[in-house]
């Protein structure tokens, strides 16, 4: 059974830091990862996509890699502002074509001023 | 860009009522996937949809049901609802013939209390 870890759970900065959220899997054998973002209560918003093809994705702040045979995803978020503070959660999608994503843990990344 | 709907968006139930939730996809998205989160966790697969046929299944209770019609929506029916049900109930849709890696969108969320 898939199991998905985020590390850290939660992430306090100040403004300005870059900084690097992990995501960890457990079965290597993936066809792609997804980052999210959800506010509270709120929905999920879909950050970037990594096919298990590719290495990274990069989507303005915000770089996503991927190591598939060491079950590992990080993602970098450069110049962090208050406006990214929220829950990220990583997602696996173990076969393409339908298949439920299994989410991490989520880290609580709060940014402040 | 239009996104995948749901309604309600709010909902609350006594014991043992019934809820329908519905989900319309994104157009031309051909797969519909229904997660649940509760409080403080993350979501967890119930149920997807492609082309109209249950694709995979997950955590879903017997008391629930769900379908895709003709048009693309979805609906997701809980019968005999109980506390624990109450959570955040998501809808998400892809492209899966055809489409970059299955990306998977999610709606706003219909939040369910079962009283």
């Amino acid at each position: 059974k898939q199991e998905v870890t985020q590390i850290p759970a939660a992430l306090s900065v100040p403004e300005g830091e870059n900084l690097v959220l992990n995501c960890s899997f457990t079965d290597s054998a993936i066809y792609n990862l997804q980052w999210f973002r959800q506010d509270p209560g709120k929905g999920l918003t879909s950050l970037l996509l990594i096919q298990s093809s590719q290495r990274e994705q990069t989507s303005g702040r915000l770089n996503a890699s991927l190591d598939k045979s060491s079950g590992r995803s990080t993602l970098y978020i450069a110049a962090s502002q208050p406006g990214d503070s929220a829950t990220y959660l990583c997602a696996v999608d173990p076969t393409g074509g339908g298949n439920k994503l299994t989410f991490g843990t989520g880290t609580q990344l709060k940014v402040e001023l | 860009a239009a996104g995948v709907i749901q309604s309600p968006r709010h909902l609350i139930k006594e014991k043992r009522e019934t809820a329908t939730l519905k989900c319309y996809p994104i157009p031309r998205h051909d797969t519909v996937y229904w997660y649940q989160q509760g409080p403080g966790q993350d979501p967890q697969f119930l149920i997807s949809f492609y082309e109209k046929m249950q694709s995979d299944k997950g955590s879903i209770p017997d008391r629930f049901s769900a379908q895709q019609f003709s048009d693309y929506h979805s609906e997701l029916n809980m019968s005999s609802l109980e506390l624990g049900d109450s959570a955040l109930y998501f809808c998400a849709s892809s492209l899966r013939t055809g489409g970059p890696g299955n990306e998977q969108f999610f709606g706003p969320g219909t939040r369910l209390t079962v009283l």
